[in-house]
């Protein structure tokens, strides 16, 4: 069965600083999606970056990158260049991809509380 | 439309009423997706539509669960005979590709 540890409950950073939001995982599966999201008070999941099993190079996206280290199993959030805005509760989630019956369901992990201080 | 839309955004209802919540997707995503989210903790996985066919159904999804998807459009979700430990934030998803789009979901309090 598939496993997301987020290790983190809460974390805080200065406004303006980089910050990493931990995530290690468990499958057996070779073939396999990891995602993070950022979740404000409102609710909404909002993606922020995708980190496919076979991908040579850690995923980016503006502000957002994916240090991915396989042989650990761990897919670590890096927030460079911290807004308040980034203020915010951070879920790791998994999707396994190759066959099995999952239907692309995700597991997440229990989520990192992120503060940003001005 | 260009999001997931999720009707009510909050219901309060006594212990052992009925709810019915409401999930409208993006048209042209065949898959979708309901979770689970109580306080503190991450979504959970409930139940899985590709088009009007519910494949997955989690052990989470008791008997008094029941999910529909009809013409494989909008999806709706009824508890029966809530408990209070129904408490929790329903999450909609759907999925084209690889992608996932979420709902803002509905917040259930059971009282």
């Amino acid at each position: 069965a598939q496993k997301i540890t987020q290790t983190q409950p809460g974390m805080f950073v200065q406004e303006k600083e980089a910050v990493t939001l931990d995530c290690t995982y468990d499958t057996s599966d070779p073939s396999y999606g990891l995602f993070w999201y950022k979740q404000p008070s409102s609710g909404e999941m909002i993606f922020l970056i995708y980190q496919g099993s076979y991908d040579q190079q850690n995923a980016t996206e503006g502000r957002y990158s994916l240090n991915f280290q396989k042989a650990r199993k761990s897919a670590n959030l890096v927030i460079s260049a911290s807004q308040l805005g980034d203020s915010a509760m951070y879920f790791c989630a998994m999707r396994e991809l190759a066959g099995g019956t999952s239907y692309g369901k995700l597991t997440f992990g229990q989520g990192t509380i992120l503060t940003v201080h001005p | 439309d260009t999001g997931v839309s999720q009707d009510p955004r909050h219901k309060i209802t006594k212990r052992g009423q009925n709810v019915t919540f409401r999930c409208d997707p993006i048209s042209e995503h065949n898959r979708l997706y309901w979770y689970r989210q109580t306080l503190g903790q991450g979504p959970e996985f409930l139940t899985y539509f590709q088009n009007e066919a519910q494949l997955e159904k989690s052990r989470l999804l008791s008997d008094r669960f029941s999910a529909e998807r009809p013409k494989g459009s909008f999806s709706t979700l009824e508890i029966q005979r809530t408990e209070q430990g129904d408490s929790a934030m329903y999450l909609c998803a759907t999925s084209s590709n690889y992608g996932y789009t979420f709902g803002s979901g509905t917040r259930l309090t059971v009282v």
